[in-house]
């Protein structure tokens, strides 16, 4: 199984900065990546497709970028709607394997 | 718009049987790849099962295999999953989730459901 290891665990930022999320595969994963926020109660929502595609709907200050085995989210000028936490998921073999996420916490 | 309704969760002894149901609605049911997955509680997500668009092919993660089945009824654009034999360990809230590429069975998930709670206790 491809093993997603997911950074940091939790991070704390104000509003208006920029912050990243890495995700490290075990092996390559062809840009078969995806970035997903999850809000306490609620079920998770897509934000980024095949390593760097914007989902429809999703704020451009969300981006991915990465190749290989090493992936990475950015948020630029967080806004309070943005304290969630964020899953990346490989889906280039099965099983389908999510990195074990990130608490994304505002000041 | 695209929605995803689960049904079907709740308690259930250990080793006894579960059927889950997930009603689509606001897309083309029959073009798309389907999915479950499921995240025990305050844990992360754990993919469960995959099913081509025409019910073909189906996918499933090791510790499930043999025990659950994954289904679909294009004409009542309804997904199902089976679950047997269920384990303490199997406890989550199950997510139903549709792909993101038409007639492709591989790649993201693209909407999932509100998802519904399987508890497996005595």
């Amino acid at each position: 199984d491809i093993q997603m290891t997911q950074s940091p665990a939790s991070l704390s930022a104000s509003l208006g900065e920029t912050v990243s999320i890495e995700c490290l595969a075990s092996e390559d994963i062809y840009n078969n990546l995806a970035w997903y926020q999850q809000k306490p109660g609620k079920s998770p929502q897509l934000l980024i497709y095949y390593a760097s595609s914007l989902q429809d709907g999703v704020p451009s200050r969300f981006s991915g970028s990465g190749s290989g085995t090493q992936y990475s989210l950015k948020i630029n000028s967080l806004e309070s709607e943005d304290a969630a936490t964020y899953f990346c998921l490989q889906d280039s073999e099965y099983p389908y394997t999510f990195g074990a996420g990130t608490k994304l916490e505002l000041k | 718009e695209v929605q995803l309704v689960e049904s079907g969760g709740g308690l259930v002894q250990p080793g006894r049987s579960m059927k889950l149901s997930c009603a689509a609605s606001g897309f083309t049911f029959s073009n798309y790849g389907m999915a479950w997955v499921r995240q025990a509680p305050t844990k992360g997500l754990e993919w469960v099962a995959t099913i081509s668009y025409d019910g073909s092919s189906t996918y499933y993660r090791d510790s499930v295999k043999g025990r659950f089945t994954i289904s679909r009824d294009n004409a009542k654009s309804t997904l199902y999953l089976q679950m047997n034999s269920l384990r303490s360990e199997d406890t989550a809230t199950y997510y139903c989730t549709r792909s993101g590429i038409l007639r492709i069975t591989r790649g993201w998930f693209a909407y999932w459901g509100q998802g519904t709670l399987v508890t497996v206790s005595s």
